[in-house]
């Protein structure tokens, strides 16, 4: 499965859209981006999963550009419960491979 | 519909000895991967199990094993326990036979182990 590389940290002011970049320069044709998100001491969460249309849910959107390099997990409006650390993997659909996390970013939410 | 459910919550053992940690995957689905993430690290891979079977294993040694029921829970055992099992183990479960449409893992809570 291709690397990826993120921050290791960003703030973001509650109520403004946090932007989270994920580099993928290497990522294959059959490998999709996935975001999980890791709330202190507990098990990650999934976020959003794409190929390469940009995707949207009631949590997060996904926005991957045309050369599928990279890829910006947004959320709209952030509140202090968003603050986590925040991954972005890329795999294999169906390929029932395990998830190969790497540092992540700690997003912060300042009041 | 009940997500994943891991027990127990903590654990607290002595070097030496063996632990058993439980996994209930979600409803639905029938593969669980178990993970170790050690303090300040991303999780990391120990192995996978789909139908009864060991899937896919990570670069752990044979301390670590693992079971599947035929309900798809799962146990995840550790052997001769080191300092350095210290760490959060977290399962994950996901649907092999939906592979085509999606197979997100979804995760538990985790176990904390602190070995002494």
């Amino acid at each position: 499965d291709a690397k990826t590389t993120q921050p290791p940290s960003m703030d973001c002011a509650e109520g403004r859209a946090a932007n989270l970049p994920c580099n993928h320069s290497t990522i294959s044709g059959n490998e999709y981006v996935y975001w999980y998100r890791q709330i202190h001491s507990q098990g990650p969460q999934y976020i959003i999963h794409g190929l390469k249309n940009n995707e949207t849910n009631e949590m997060a959107s996904l926005i991957i550009t045309e050369d599928r390099k990279s890829s910006t997990l947004i959320l709209p409006h952030a509140t202090l419960r968003d603050t986590a650390v925040y991954y972005c993997i890329v795999r294999v659909l169906g390929s029932a491979r395990q998830l190969t996390f790497g540092s992540g970013t700690q997003l912060t939410v300042l009041p | 519909d009940a997500g994943v459910t891991q027990s127990p919550t903590h654990l607290i053992k002595t070097r030496g000895q063996q632990v058993t940690l439980r996994c209930s995957p979600k409803s639905g689905h029938d593969t669980v991967s178990w993970y170790q993430q050690a303090l300040g690290q991303g999780p990391q891979f120990i192995f996978q199990y789909y139908e009864e079977e060991e899937r896919q294993r990570g670069n752990f040694p044979d301390r670590f094993s693992g079971h599947q029921f035929p309900n798809y829970s799962s146990e995840l055992n550790v052997n001769a326990l080191l300092l350095g099992d210290s760490a959060l183990y977290l399962c994950a479960s996901s649907s092999t036979g939906l592979a085509l449409v999606t197979d997100t893992q979804y995760f538990g809570p985790g176990t904390r182990l602190t070995v002494l």
